[in-house]
């Protein structure tokens, strides 16, 4: 069982060019999140998605743009990238709206913006 | 806004020993949740262990364990009988009931373990 598959693991990308984080999970949970993780610091939740077509922001969304059309994939846009986006991106996903349902997360991707 | 504070960066334990991780949090909230997810050098983050606020039993899941103490607002991880496979980033985190997983989480712990 894949669980949730981030692609690509690390990537380096230059000031102002764009790329699509991919995300994808075969457990058929309806929701699905993007976190982000800086250096010494906790994750903080950038967008989410609570099914197909039906997307929102999270605490710290700008910069960032996100889709959802099909219930398996969540992919994540950054356009003109800043070097301040250098992180390590989550893609997590869950099957229940109740709060205490356990998030499964995929084994991030590691991006440097120079 | 909720906040999550684990005021201990790095600790260290003996395999076979005990180890207590600090958790404090601040929210206004009665209804919500409350999590260990441990992330190991792979990055992938793992759920530990979960409690709900309005539970008064301390959830265990074999050797891990919480003192949770909820008109403090804390929320410490024990692990008993350490192990060399214990050694991770540890996280706690928190959720509103009924928000599905929009989880706020501190900066972490590096547990290290050693022989």
């Amino acid at each position: 069982n894949a669980g949730v598959t981030q692609t690509p693991k690390f990537r380096i990308l230059k000031i102002g060019q764009s790329m699509t984080l991919q995300c994808t999970q075969d457990m058929n949970h309806n929701y699905m999140y993007w976190y982000r993780q800086d250096p010494g610091m906790g994750l903080k939740l950038i967008y989410y998605s609570v099914g197909a077509g039906i997307t929102d922001k999270g605490e710290v969304p700008n910069g960032y743009n996100v889709s959802r059309s099909t219930t398996e994939d969540f992919p994540l846009r950054l356009e003109l990238a800043a070097p301040s986006q250098t992180s390590v991106y989550f893609c997590a996903s869950s099957y229940s709206s109740r709060g205490n349902t356990e998030a499964f997360f995929g084994q991030g991707t590691r991006l440097t913006v120079v | 806004a909720q906040t999550v504070t684990q005021s201990q960066p790095e600790m260290s334990v003996q395999e076979a020993e005990t180890v207590t991780l600090s958790c404090t949090y601040d929210t206004s909230e009665s209804d919500y949740y409350l999590f260990w997810y441990k992330q190991p050098p792979s990055r992938q983050m793992i759920l530990v262990i979960r409690q709900e606020a309005y539970k008064q039993q301390n959830a265990t899941e074999n050797r891990f364990s919480v003192n949770f103490q909820k008109a403090a607002k804390s929320f410490s991880l024990k692990i008993s009988d350490s192990q060399l496979g214990d050694a991770a980033m540890y996280f706690c985190a928190y959720n509103t009931a009924g928000t599905a997983s929009k989880l706020t989480f501190g900066t972490g712990t590096r547990l290290q373990v050693t022989l």
